[in-house]
């Protein structure tokens, strides 16, 4: 699977939209970009992934690049329960029910 | 969606006790978990694949003898961690492979802090 590469942390004014980026210049054509967040001793939870479209879902949305080599999950309007570690993830497949590889994750901190 | 819980979410216990952990899949079948291992401040560790009827897949460095997993129902999965010590103390998440209107997702526990004293 591709490695990638987050800020480690980032802060973001609540009701404001928070952009996290992630950088996966290795990503092959056949892997996903997959995010997950994980609140402070809870386990992780999907967000939401993409192959190369942009994606919307009710939690987020993705934006990918035309080249594939970099993404960008917006959470539009961050909430204080949004505070969490996000974790950006490229595999292959479209099944989101393997085992994932985390990587560091970036800390996003939603403040009043 | 389906959901994933895992049992106890904190645990106590003495150097050199055992401890399991319970992992159930709440309205799906899951047959494949996997066991996961977080310190403070870190990413989360594949410790295992638990596959149901079958022995585990164990990542390089993990000590099966140690952390034994039984997965002997499509619902239950179960890591034991045997003559524990303290550097085994850790967050232990589990997670199984399941479907909501989305698609095939991977589903988490909400986690156990095991701490031995």
């Amino acid at each position: 699977d591709a490695k990638t590469t987050q800020p480690p942390s980032m802060d973001c004014a609540e009701g404001r939209a928070a952009n996290l980026p992630c950088n996966h210049s290795t990503i092959s054509g056949n892997e996903y970009v997959y995010w997950y967040r994980q609140i402070h001793s809870q386990g992780p939870q999907y967000i939401i992934h993409g192959l190369k479209n942009n994606e919307t879902n009710e939690m987020a949305s993705l934006i990918i690049t035309e080249d594939r080599k970099s993404s960008t999950l917006i959470l539009p309007h961050a909430t204080l329960r949004d505070t969490a570690v996000y974790y950006c993830i490229v595999r292959v497949g479209a099944g989101a029910g393997n085992m994932l590889t985390f990587g560091g994750g970036t800390r996003l901190m939603v403040k009043p | 969606g389906a959901v994933v819980s895992q049992h106890p979410s904190w645990v106590i216990c003495k150097s050199g006790t055992s401890v399991k952990i319970e992992c159930r899949s709440l309205d799906f079948q899951a047959t494949t978990m996997f066991w996961y291992r977080q310190f403070p401040k870190q990413s989360l560790m594949l410790m295992a694949t638990s596959n149901e009827g079958s022995k585990a897949t164990y990542e390089q460095g993990v000590e099966k003898d140690k952390f034994l997993i039984n997965h002997a129902s499509l619902t239950l999965s179960t890591l034991t961690v045997t003559s524990a010590h303290p550097e085994d103390s850790s967050f232990y998440i589990c997670s199984a492979r399941g479907w909501d209107r989305a698609g095939e997702k991977l589903f988490f526990g909400s986690g156990t802090q095991l701490s031995v004293l």
